[in-house]
Formats: C-alpha cells, sequence, structure tokens
C-alpha cells in the first residue's frame, strides 16, 4: 500500500500549456505540502494545508494555484508554464501542521517544460 | 532568521570507510533536528532526529547528537555501504509560535560510497 501517493510520475509539456498534478495520502494525515526540488536538489516549500485550510503559501508565481478537496488529497494545478517551471514536484504529508512531525513524501514528479 | 548551513558535497567514500557531513544550524526558540535521506528517484524519507539538547538520535548504523553549545547536528555512520549512496538533508524546525509550520531545509549533501 502507497502512503503518499502522486500521479503523474512524469510529465513532459509545452511552455504556455497548463498541468495539473494529483497527490493522495492514505495514512490519515492531517497536513500536506507540495515542494519544487531543483536540479541541484535545493527543496523549496511551496504550499501546505492543514484540514483543507491553507496555512503556508510562500512566494510562488501565482500560475501555481493549489487545491484541496478533503484532508487526503492535495492537487497542485500550474497555468502557463514557464521553462523555469521543471523541476522534481514532491508531495508530502504528516499527521500535524507542527513541523516537528514527520514529513512522509511521495515519489515525486518530474515536470520538464520545452 | 532561521537557518541550517550543511556541508557541500558530493562526498565520495569507500565501502566500510566512516561518514560524516556536518550540519550547523541559526535558530531562536528550541528547534527539534532531523536528518532526511532521499535513494536515488526517490522522495525524502525521515532517517533519524532529536528533539532537545543532548539527545541522540540514531538509525540504520547513522547516528547525530544534539549539540547546543556548538549549534550542531552532525551525521555520523561507522562503516558505509554502497546502498547508502543518496542525498543527505538536514533540517530544523522550531516551536516558537508564529512559525512552527515548516522545516528550515539543508542543500543536502550527496554520498556517493564505491565497492
Amino acid at each position: 500500500d502507497t502512503a503518499v501517493s502522486q500521479t503523474p510520475k512524469y510529465l513532459v509539456t509545452q511552455m504556455g500549456n497548463d498541468k495539473s498534478i494529483k497527490c493522495e495520502q492514505n495514512l490519515g494525515h492531517d497536513t500536506m505540502y507540495w515542494y519544487k526540488q531543483d536540479s541541484k536538489k535545493f527543496l523549496k516549500i511551496m504550499f501546505s494545508y492543514n484540514n483543507k485550510e491553507l496555512i503556508i503559501n510562500e512566494t510562488v508565481p501565482n500560475r501555481f494555484s493549489p487545491k484541496s478537496p478533503d484532508k487526503a488529497h492535495l492537487n497542485l494545478h500550474i497555468n502557463s508554464l514557464e521553462l523555469g517551471d521543471s523541476a522534481v514536484y514532491f508531495c508530502a504529508s504528516s499527521p500535524g501542521h507542527a513541523s516537528y512531525n514527520e514529513q512522509f513524501f511521495g515519489p515525486g514528479t518530474r515536470l520538464t517544460v520545452l | 532568521g532561521n537557518s541550517v548551513t550543511q556541508m557541500e558535497g558530493p562526498v565520495t567514500l569507500s565501502e566500510e570507510a566512516f561518514l560524516t557531513i556536518n550540519c550547523t544550524y541559526t535558530a531562536t526558540g528550541y528547534p527539534s533536528l532531523f536528518w532526511y535521506v532521499q535513494y536515488p528517484g526517490e522522495g525524502l524519507q525521515l532517517l533519524l532526529k532529536a528533539t532537545k539538547a543532548d539527545d541522540k538520535g540514531s538509525n540504520k548504523g547513522f547516528e547525530a547528537t544534539y549539540r547546543k553549545e556548538t549549534t550542531s547536528f552532525h551525521l555520523e555512520k561507522g562503516s558505509v555501504q554502497v546502498s547508502d549512496s543518496a542525498v543527505y538533508f538536514c533540517a530544523l524546525s522550531d516551536f516558537n509560535a508564529g512559525n512552527n509550520r515548516k522545516l528550515i531545509w539543508g542543500l543536502g549533501t550527496s554520498l556517493a560510497v564505491n565497492p
């Protein structure tokens, strides 16, 4: 049983397109996150939801819009894709929003913008 | 502000060598400290953590001790294996109200272990 799953695993698309990445966790956690990891492995928090409420909204272009339909799901929609959006996007979840909780990561979605 | 500094990689070792990856931090309050590991092609996973000064976290032969006097949380392993090849991330949290919702991440240190 996969704890945190993401779809798709790979996404190749053209500049200017709109795409979505989906995430689901079956751990019963209250909090979910989206991270971006660049080619140098630098990890940057983008968003976090706790019980469907947005609690972290870092400095991210407004082309990125998260949506949490329920506690178990967190999706990321990206409009007007740019070359610089190419990265690996990780979803994660944790039992609560306090940062001392262990975070459980999905396998990542490798986005390539051509 | 809070920050984490890790030694730059890549680190390349032979199997059975001793490993140290340095991590120092700057924080107000009383952070918890973490090491996460990312194996090739996978997401990160928690390797070990320590929640207060002088605590030692350990897992899979790795250890790290929370040193408040030197603001450090260095990762060590006595004898590395090829399967330890991965990227290692040091991270800290903070109990202070208003800023306890996200981890502060180091830049990651890549480790390659040769047979």
